[in-house]
């Protein structure tokens, strides 16, 4: 499978505790996007990566959350200090072209 | 910001017949529009996608159509099957600028056998 893969798929945590994701996304994709999912809802923006630069970051984005794509290839996403309320799918995708973006199948965090 | 929105929340049709969801958008800067669909427990999945400078679009039995000047746009799936089960998601993005989406609330799209 060449598609985008994220791990890991399911994350329980306690509160207070400090969590990372990774994304790979699909080769030669140098544009990686990270979006949160809470249920029933759509996807919301966090970030976008091109190459490893982190180009933006939305307001969603707490100070808790940390963002990175060293070398231009995986992210991670970190989240320290978890509350409840950061439980969510996390979502990554990734696109070659400014246009179709690809998504994959997600992890989801719950915080207990 | 830009804002999506997306009607209705949850469409029931029989097997065979058509499904059609519709969305507006407030940023008329925006100049994308993909549609995803995603099934339990699985990521979205880029099913089709307009830009500004057409009309419409379509794919077999899928098809979307664009109103720049009403600011809205519409995914349309003939001779549904239960295949086309899923929630369905419509978004929007200025390709000129970070690219990314916003998206609307979903359909839960549901086919009768």
């Amino acid at each position: 499978d060449t598609g985008v893969s994220q791990n890991p798929r399911h994350k329980i945590t306690k509160r207070g505790q400090n969590v990372t994701f990774r994304c790979d996304p699909i080769s030669e994709h140098n544009r990686l996007y990270w979006y949160r999912q809470t249920l029933g809802q759509g996807p919301e923006f966090l970030t976008y990566f091109q190459n490893e630069a982190q180009l933006e970051k939305s307001r969603l984005l707490s100070d808790r959350f940390s963002a990175e794509r060293p070398k231009g290839s995986f992210s991670t996403l970190e989240i320290q200090r978890t509350e409840q309320g950061d439980s969510a799918m996390y979502l990554c995708a990734s696109s070659l072209t400014v246009y179709e973006q690809y998504f994959g199948p997600g992890t989801r965090l719950t915080v207990t | 910001g830009e804002n999506v929105e997306q009607h209705p929340s949850t469409l029931s049709v029989q097997e065979g017949d058509s499904a059609v969801i519709k969305c507006t958008y407030s940023d008329s800067a925006s100049n994308y529009f993909p549609w995803y669909k995603q099934e339990l427990g699985k990521g979205p999945q880029l099913i089709i996608d307009i830009r500004s400078n057409v009309g419409e679009k379509k794919d077999q039995r899928i098809a979307v159509t664009l109103n720049k000047t009403a600011k809205h746009f519409s995914l349309h799936i003939t001779e549904t099957q239960p295949e086309d089960s899923a929630v369905y998601f419509c978004a929007a993005s200025r390709s000129q600028a970070a690219q990314k989406l916003v998206f609307g609330q979903g359909t839960r799209l549901t086919i009768n056998p």
